[in-house]
């Protein structure tokens, strides 16, 4: 199994360019999820799904659009860059039940100039 | 509201002594907790979770954890810190409704 895949790595932008960050697992997991790291910040929940052709937002959802059309997939849609997502982001899988950890992918470092 | 809280920013120990990273909690219901590690420049493992039973969990790299319902706390415990050991550590909570909430990191550093 590959786990969880996040494509790029890195990633520069300017102000107002738009972009995806792609993301894929194969573990067969309901539950996906999108966040950031800041520093001082920990994680922040920016976008979730419980399965095909549902999402929900989570705590920081603004400038950002997700689909989940497959249960592999897990795309993270940024409309309209700004300085201020400048971040990691990270991908997360896992099964619906409540018991289940989440499994991380390596993350995209995005710079916004 | 759910939130977890790690009131320790940065813990340092020396090589050899017990350690422990501290974690309070705030959920309704039973609660789901996890600890996972952060190694430079990589994503989040798992180490280990309470789910019910046992109060003491034991997880991967000699790892365990503490579970203590009255103080609402998960502390992350080692009885014996290795220099590999430094990285960032979050504790995280899981709610009924199936999101996930991470405290905001321990850096723990080892001295050798």
């Amino acid at each position: 199994n590959a786990g969880v895949t996040q494509t790029p790595k890195f990633q520069v932008l300017k102000t107002g360019q738009s972009m995806t960050l792609q993301c894929a697992q194969d573990m067969n997991h309901e539950y996906m999820s999108w966040y950031r790291q800041d520093p001082g910040m920990g994680l922040r929940l920016i976008h979730y799904s419980v399965g095909a052709g549902i999402t929900d937002q989570g705590e920081v959802p603004n400038g950002y659009n997700v689909s989940r059309s497959t249960t592999e997939d897990f795309p993270l849609r940024l409309l309209s860059a700004a300085p201020s997502q400048t971040s990691v982001y990270f991908c997360a899988s896992s099964y619906l039940q409540g018991a289940s950890e989440q499994y991380f992918g390596p993350g995209t470092r995005l710079t916004v100039t | 509201a759910q939130s977890v809280a790690q009131p320790e920013d940065q813990v340092n120990v020396a090589e050899g002594n017990p350690l422990t990273v501290k974690c309070t909690y705030s959920v309704s219901g039973n609660p789901y907790l996890f600890w996972y590690v952060q190694y430079p420049n990589r994503g989040l493992q798992f180490l280990l979770k309470y789910i019910t039973g046992d109060n003491l969990v034991k997880g991967s790299y000699g790892f365990e954890a503490e579970f203590n319902k009255s103080q609402t706390s998960f502390h992350l415990k080692k009885p014996s810190a290795l220099v590999s050991d430094s990285a960032l550590y979050f504790c995280a909570v899981r709610d009924a409704g199936n999101q996930f909430y991470f405290g905001t990191g321990t850096s723990l550093t080892v001295i050798p």
